[in-house]
């Protein structure tokens, strides 16, 4: 069965340090993985998306990385700020999904952050 | 620039009863999506559409109808709501893999 798993569930951690939160997934073949950020109360929104070939991608303070070999990806914040407190959740995306509508996304459960002063 | 927006953002509704979630983007996405979201779950698809007059089921469809007579509206229909129904409702739209899906801000929906 198609997984996407994240650890930690929640994560609690001082304004200005970094973090990495984790994403295991048996999902195979897959086209891309991705991270989304959710603030409390809003829709998430995109951050990186990963093709299978990518090793990394990066946006602001957000690296994504992928190590397709052991399925595994990780979203490393740096510098945390207070506004980057949400959930951050991890999307796999099948291969049959290549290029079409995207009607089988694998989500996991998030993990939540919260960055304290 | 509106994105996705969904109406309405709360609602509460007795067992039984029926209504529509309604669903707008402004990005001439071809795809719209709706998704429901459950405490200590992933999102889970309800239905989805791969363009004007076209619809199909998600991973969990039974109680829900949809309809997208128009490419910028994308409509979620409970007929009969059950107390299973209560969750956080998201649209979302999209041009296709492998660009990312935008979402709305969500309707919260309790079924008393």
């Amino acid at each position: 069965k198609n997984q996407v798993e994240q650890s930690p569930q929640s994560l609690i951690i001082l304004e200005g340090k970094n973090c990495t939160l984790q994403c295991n997934y048996t999902v195979s073949p897959f086209s891309n993985l991705r991270w989304y950020k959710q603030d409390t109360g809003r829709g998430p929104v995109s951050l990186t998306i990963m093709t299978f070939s990518e090793n990394t991608k990066s946006n602001g303070r957000y690296t994504a990385t992928l190590d397709a070999d052991t399925k595994q990806s990780s979203l490393h914040i740096t510098a945390s700020q207070l506004s980057d407190s949400a959930s951050y959740i991890c999307v796999v995306n099948p291969l049959m999904n290549y290029g079409g509508s995207q009607g089988n996304l694998i989500f996991g459960k998030g993990t939540k952050l919260s960055v304290k002063p | 620039n509106a994105g996705v927006t969904q109406t309405p953002k709360f609602r509460v509704l007795k067992t039984g009863q029926s209504m529509t979630l309604l669903c707008a983007q402004d990005m001439n996405h071809e795809y719209m999506y709706w998704y429901r979201q459950d405490p200590g779950m992933g999102l889970r698809l309800i239905h989805y559409s791969v363009g004007e007059g076209t619809t199909a089921k998600g991973e969990v469809p039974d109680g829900y109808n949809v309809s997208r007579l128009k490419k910028q509206n994308f409509l979620l229909g409970l007929e009969s709501a059950a107390p299973s129904q209560t969750s956080v409702y998201f649209c979302a739209s999209s041009q296709g893999d492998p660009r990312p899906q935008h979402f709305g801000d969500g309707t919260r929906l309790s079924i008393l």
